[in-house]
């Protein structure tokens, strides 16, 4: 079974750009969260989404968006981007909202200059 | 608000010896508790995980954790580390949904 694929992969942007970044849950996965990661705050939860509704929230301004597809594919945007945006976003998936599993994709790596 | 913090940002043992990796967490009901390793450039492995059943959890690569109520911790032990157990180790809790709120991280370091 494939795992949790993210891509890009890598991507350099500039700030006040916006950025789009895509996961692919595992095959079966109905729920996908986002977390972000950087030295500073360590992994912090941006969003949870499932069957194509957003479940839960973290603390972040709202130019973090995310959206979920009917094949439980995910996309996070970042508008007007930041100095402060540049992280590894992470990617997880698990079968079902509120289930206590979840599998990690490798993640996005953004910097933004 | 559920969270954990765990002891320590750096460990380093000799190989072979035991690894210790303490965390604590805060919560007001019942939690779900997991550790994850992260790897340079990687994503996060889970390498085990409290739901409430067994105190004592029993992870990949003889990785093993237990569950103490009364002292709020979740301390990951294995009893012999190997250098590629170097790593990045997280403790995380969740209150049953998918607001998965992690520790600061332990970065384990061996040494030959």
């Amino acid at each position: 079974k494939a795992g949790v694929t993210q891509t890009p992969r890598y991507l350099i942007k500039t700030r006040g750009q916006q950025v789009t970044l895509s996961c692919s849950p595992i095959s079966g996965h109905r729920s996908v969260s986002w977390y972000q990661q950087t030295p500073g705050q360590g992994l912090q939860f941006l969003f949870e989404y499932f069957s194509e509704t957003q479940r839960n929230k973290g603390n972040f301004p709202g130019r973090f968006s995310g959206r979920q597809f009917s094949n439980s594919r995910s996309e996070m945007n970042v508008s007007t981007l930041e100095l402060g945006d540049s992280a590894l976003y992470l990617c997880a998936s698990s079968w079902t909202s509120g289930s206590y599993e979840q599998f990690f994709g490798p993640g996005t790596r953004l910097t933004v200059l | 608000a559920q969270s954990v913090t765990q002891l320590g940002s750096h460990v380093s043992v000799s190989e072979g010896a035991l690894v210790l990796l303490r965390c604590n967490y805060s919560s007001s009901v019942p939690p779900y508790l997991f550790w994850y390793v992260q790897y340079p450039n990687q994503g996060l492995q889970l390498l085990l995980k409290y739901t409430s059943a067994a105190t004592l959890v029993k992870g990949i690569n003889d990785f093993e954790a237990e569950f103490k109520k009364s002292e709020t911790s979740f301390h990951l032990t294995k009893p012999s580390a190997h250098m590629s157990d170097a790593a990045e180790y997280f403790c995380a809790v969740s209150l049953h949904n998918n607001d998965m709120r992690f520790g600061a991280g332990t970065r384990l370091t061996v040494k030959p």
